[in-house]
């Protein structure tokens, strides 16, 4: 069974910094593209960020870009999200995914 | 990027009744690649239905989807009392990954 698992979320003040992590289990992560979606509260699902299996390709959404970096490490099985100078809107449910969303996501809280 | 449209916004009904869930896509979905998810208050999206018909493990017969192209439908034949939540469409046909925003499924 696929299982994606997030943590690394928290509280943290505007303009601080999170790593936020997803340990995969259950298919052959080295082989799988993977995502990060999120979901702000009360609001719906937007995707942040895509890697390649290999990761050699990313692509980010015009919000995200130049302040989070995603990235993984395949002997690990482990995604990962680097997130820099944030901002109260981007507080959000953190999840991530192969195609399809299958964890349980990771709060994170930007206020002061 | 394909832009899903769920319709309608709020759907009420009782307990029992069937509920039909639109999504449409801007362009065509390659391989049917939909998915269906259900939400409730504090939680994950559950999903549903992959594949735009697949149900997915542990998944009730009752949900069902189907459509193909631009057109998909979630259909609830019989709603129970959990039923009554937020469902969402998604792609991932194509990148990046998109989202409906939603159809609430409330009790009439």
């Amino acid at each position: 069974e696929v299982q994606l698992v997030e943590s690394g979320g928290g509280l943290v003040q505007p303009g601080g910094s999170l790593r936020l992590s997803c340990e995969a289990s259950g298919f052959t992560f080295g082989n799988s593209w993977m995502h990060w979606v999120r979901q702000a509260p009360g609001k719906g699902l937007v995707w942040v960020a895509y890697i390649h299996t290999d990761g050699s390709f990313t692509t980010y959404a015009d919000s995200v870009r130049g302040r989070f970096t995603i990235s993984r490490d395949n002997a690990k099985s482990t995604l990962y999200l680097q997130m820099h100078s944030l901002r109260a809107e981007d507080s959000a449910v953190y999840y991530c995914a192969t195609s399809i969303l299958r964890g349980q996501g990771t709060l994170v809280t930007v206020s002061s | 990027e394909i832009v899903l449209t769920q319709s309608p916004g709020t759907l009420s009904l009782s307990p029992g009744e069937s509920a039909t869930l639109s999504c449409r896509a801007s362009q065509s979905v390659a391989k049917n690649y939909l998915a269906w998810y259900q939400q409730k208050p504090g939680q994950a999206p559950r999903l549903l239905i992959y594949d735009a018909s697949n149900r997915a493990t542990g998944t009730p017969d009752r949900f069902s989807g189907s459509g193909s192209g631009t057109d998909f439908i979630l259909t609830i034949s019989r709603l129970e009392p959990e039923d009554f939540a937020v469902y969402y469409c998604q792609q991932y046909a194509g990148s990046p990954l998109t989202f409906g925003p939603g159809t609430k499924v409330d009790i009439k």
